[in-house]
């Protein structure tokens, strides 16, 4: 069982507002990854982070933007927040040094309907 | 909200039979491929994997085959469950995973 938690699983917030997905993960990965799929559809990656300090934007753009200031800590916020932002957000890490880098642990994930 | 990508691909199988996921990549310098599940409303989970050097790997009811000649990954899952009903992505590793479009398999009785 990965060791990596989301909050809140299900959101529910009216346009405009600020927010702030949280991704925690305790396993001491250095890298991290959100990703944003909506139902029965592909993921795509928005973020990433190789480490503390280290942000970098994903594949599909994004209005959200992304800290890392604690290894084990990846807040994903959105500005003000519109009904395009609608969708799944599934936060993942993976570590270097072990069997596996690149294998990515997911959390269950944030469902954001923005009304 | 607004859709982006494409509906995945769905495969329907008898329970007991046997299925088999298709991948195709198209860069060959990936060493290193992975095959997850995702059951509704969770995040995906770790299946199986496959180093480039290898051409097969077996896990429980599980096997994965490699065909670096024609840049073609599957996923076979021997005596289908219900339980297996889930949307199925192959990954393959590059500075990150690059993640396929994914499958949706639907077990039925």
């Amino acid at each position: 069982e990965a060791d990596i938690y989301q909050t809140p699983r299900y959101l529910v917030i009216g346009t405009g507002k600020k927010i702030t997905l949280e991704c925690s993960q305790t396993m001491g990965h250095d890298k991290m990854y959100w990703y944003q799929q909506d139902p029965g559809m592909e993921l795509h990656l928005i973020h990433y982070s190789y480490g503390v300090n280290s942000t970098e934007k994903g594949d599909l753009s994004s209005e959200s933007t992304v800290s890392r200031i604690r290894t084990e800590h990846f807040p994903l916020t959105l500005e003000s927040a519109r009904p395009s932002h609608t969708s799944q957000y599934l936060c993942a890490s993976s570590g270097t040094g072990t069997a596996n880098s690149y294998e990515q642990y997911f959390g269950p994930g944030t469902r954001l309907t923005v009304t | 909200g607004e859709s982006v990508g494409l509906h995945l691909p769905t495969l329907s199988v008898q329970e007991g039979d046997n299925s088999i996921i298709n991948c195709a990549y198209s860069n060959s310098a990936s060493d290193y491929f992975i095959w997850y599940k995702q059951e509704s409303g969770k995040g995906p989970q770790f299946i199986i994997d496959i180093r480039s050097n290898m051409d097969k790997r077996q896990g429980q009811r599980v096997t994965v085959l490699l065909n670096k000649t024609v840049k073609h990954l599957s996923l076979q899952i021997a005596a289908t469950q219900p339980g297996d009903s889930a949307v199925y992505f192959c990954a393959r590793a590059a500075d990150k995973l690059i993640f396929g479009t994914g499958t949706r398999l639907q077990v039925f009785p």
